[in-house]
């Protein structure tokens, strides 16, 4: 089956560094992927849609400049938070979905404290 | 945007005891899923069921499209059913977006 990986699954920074992501689709090629952020007991909500060698699409009220996204391959797509701060840190988690539709796959999560 | 509100927001069980979590949504969908995220966070992909009746195990789900809603049953719980358990949407006239529902607090306790 699709199989999407995340890594780190878990990262603590100090404020004002930069993080960076990685999703990757182990099995199949995405020409797009999605990021998601969750806060604590709430729902998942869409950042952004990474396009393969396109610029990615955010949602309304995500900064742009604060979360960067590149998809420079059919299987990998990174989220670099830059200059983290406190209120950044959350659980940020990406999914991909196959070409033969089948749904969505999601990958194992990254949860980011920053300090 | 789309809508989706999940019902109840809390749930408590015991062991052994049957469940059906529902999921509203407000516009016409060509896919939706049922994820079950553990408390590690990860998601479980549960059915895809954009439409019709599906079961695996002591789970089932049914999807009436034309009436925007969609089911859950879980039989027979175990603790290892505890978490948070979502539904998601994609619209039908705007495809690439997976919309979160509000999700279900399910804890079960032996």
């Amino acid at each position: 089956g699709a199989v999407v990986s995340q890594h780190p699954s878990r990262v603590i920074c100090k404020s004002g560094t930069s993080v960076k992501i990685e999703c990757r689709s182990l099995d199949f090629q995405a020409t797009t992927m999605f990021w998601y952020r969750q806060f604590p007991k709430q729902s998942l909500m869409l950042m952004a849609t990474s396009n393969e060698g396109s610029k990615a699409t955010y949602e309304q009220g995500v900064e742009k400049d604060k979360f960067l996204i590149n998809h420079a391959s059919l299987t990998l797509s990174t989220l670099t938070v830059t200059s983290a701060h406190p209120e950044d840190s959350s659980f940020y988690i990406c999914s991909a979905t196959r070409q033969t539709y089948e749904g969505y796959t999601f990958g194992s999560g990254t949860r980011l404290t920053v300090v | 945007g789309i809508q989706v509100e999940q019902s109840p927001p809390d749930l408590i069980l015991q062991e052994g005891a049957n469940s059906t979590l529902r999921c509203n949504f407000s516009d016409s969908v060509n896919n939706l899923q049922w994820f079950h995220q553990n408390p590690w966070g990860q998601l479980i992909n549960l059915f895809y069921i954009p439409s019709g009746t599906k079961q695996n195990g002591r789970l089932s789900a049914t999807t009436v499209a034309t009436e925007r809603y969609s089911l859950l049953y879980i039989s027979s719980s175990q603790t290892t059913d505890s978490g948070v358990y979502f539904c998601a949407v994609e619209r039908s006239y705007n495809t690439d977006k997976l919309i979160f529902g509000t999700g279900t607090r399910l804890q079960v306790f032996p």
